[in-house]
C-alpha cells in the first residue's frame, strides 16, 4: 500500500518553513526522503532510521510521531533551491523487497 | 565519477511494439531497480535486481520483465505496448539489495521517457 502524504502541495515566502507528512498503516522502522525538482530525476535527500538517527541532508530534518506510522520532513527558513516535489519511501511497505513511494508533496518557494 | 547512465533518453513507439531500456549503475554498485513515472506521480516500482536476480517486484503485468547482468547494468523489456505504457522509466542503483535494511540510498538516472503512439 502507497504511504499517504500531505499536504499536496505548499506554497512558501523564502525563509518560511514547512512540514511534510508521510503515513502508513504499519509502524516504519525507516522512511527515505527524496527530491525531484521538474524535469529531473530524484535527488535523494536523507534518511530517518527507526531510532530517530538522521542520515543525509544537514538542512533537513525529519522525525517519527509516537507509533512510527508518520514521518515529518522539516524544511526550515526554506531557500528557493528546496522548491520541487518531495517523496517519502518506507521500504517494506506493500511486501517485502517492495520499494514504494508516495505520491508526493508540490513545494513551491518563491522570492 | 559516473553516475546511473540510462539509454535511450527518448523513445517513441507504437501500440503492440517491444521495447528494450537500458540502464548502466554506478560503479561499485550491485543492486538495480526500475520504476515508471507517470506525469504528476509518484515513481512506482517495477522490479529490484541484485547480482543477476529479481529480488523484488510491483504490480505489473507480465509483459513487463527485466535481467541483469554480470557486469550488473540491467534491461528492462516491455512486450504489447498499450497507450498507458508511456511514461518516464527510471533507473536507480544502490550499493547491495540490503542496502535498504542497510539504508543506503538510491541513485537514479535522468530517465527514459517512452511515448506510445
Amino acid at each position: 500500500q502507497q504511504p499517504v502524504q500531505s499536504p499536496q502541495a505548499v506554497i512558501l515566502r523564502e525563509g518560511e518553513d514547512a512540514v511534510i507528512n508521510c503515513s502508513s498503516s504499519k509502524a516504519l522502522y525507516s522512511v527515505h526522503w527524496y527530491r525531484q525538482k521538474h524535469g529531473e530525476a530524484p535527488v535523494f535527500l536523507m534518511i530517518l532510521l527507526k531510532g530517530g538517527e538522521q542520515k543525509g541532508h544537514e538542512k533537513i530534518s525529519a522525525s517519527f510521531n509516537e507509533k512510527k506510522q508518520q514521518s515529518s520532513l522539516y524544511l526550515t527558513a526554506s531557500q528557493l533551491s528546496y522548491s520541487g516535489t518531495y517523496f517519502c519511501r518506507p521500504p517494506g511497505v506493500g511486501g517485502y523487497n517492495k520499494l514504494i513511494f508516495g505520491a508526493g508533496t508540490r513545494l513551491a518557494v518563491h522570492p | 565519477d559516473a553516475g546511473v547512465t540510462q539509454s535511450p533518453t527518448h523513445l517513441i513507439k507504437t501500440r503492440g511494439q517491444q521495447v528494450t531500456l537500458r540502464c548502466s549503475p554506478i560503479s561499485g554498485h550491485k543492486s538495480v531497480s526500475w520504476y515508471q513515472q507517470v506525469l504528476g506521480q509518484g515513481p512506482q516500482f517495477i522490479f529490484q535486481y541484485y547480482e543477476k536476480e529479481e529480488r523484488g517486484r510491483g504490480n505489473f503485468p507480465d509483459r513487463f520483465s527485466a535481467r541483469q547482468f554480470p557486469n550488473y547494468s540491467s534491461e528492462l523489456n516491455v512486450n504489447a505496448l498499450l497507450l498507458g505504457d508511456s511514461a518516464l522509466y527510471l533507473c536507480a542503483s544502490s550499493l547491495n539489495v540490503l542496502g535498504d535494511l542497510l539504508n543506503q540510498p538510491q541513485h537514479f538516472g535522468d530517465g527514459t521517457r517512452l511515448s506510445i503512439l
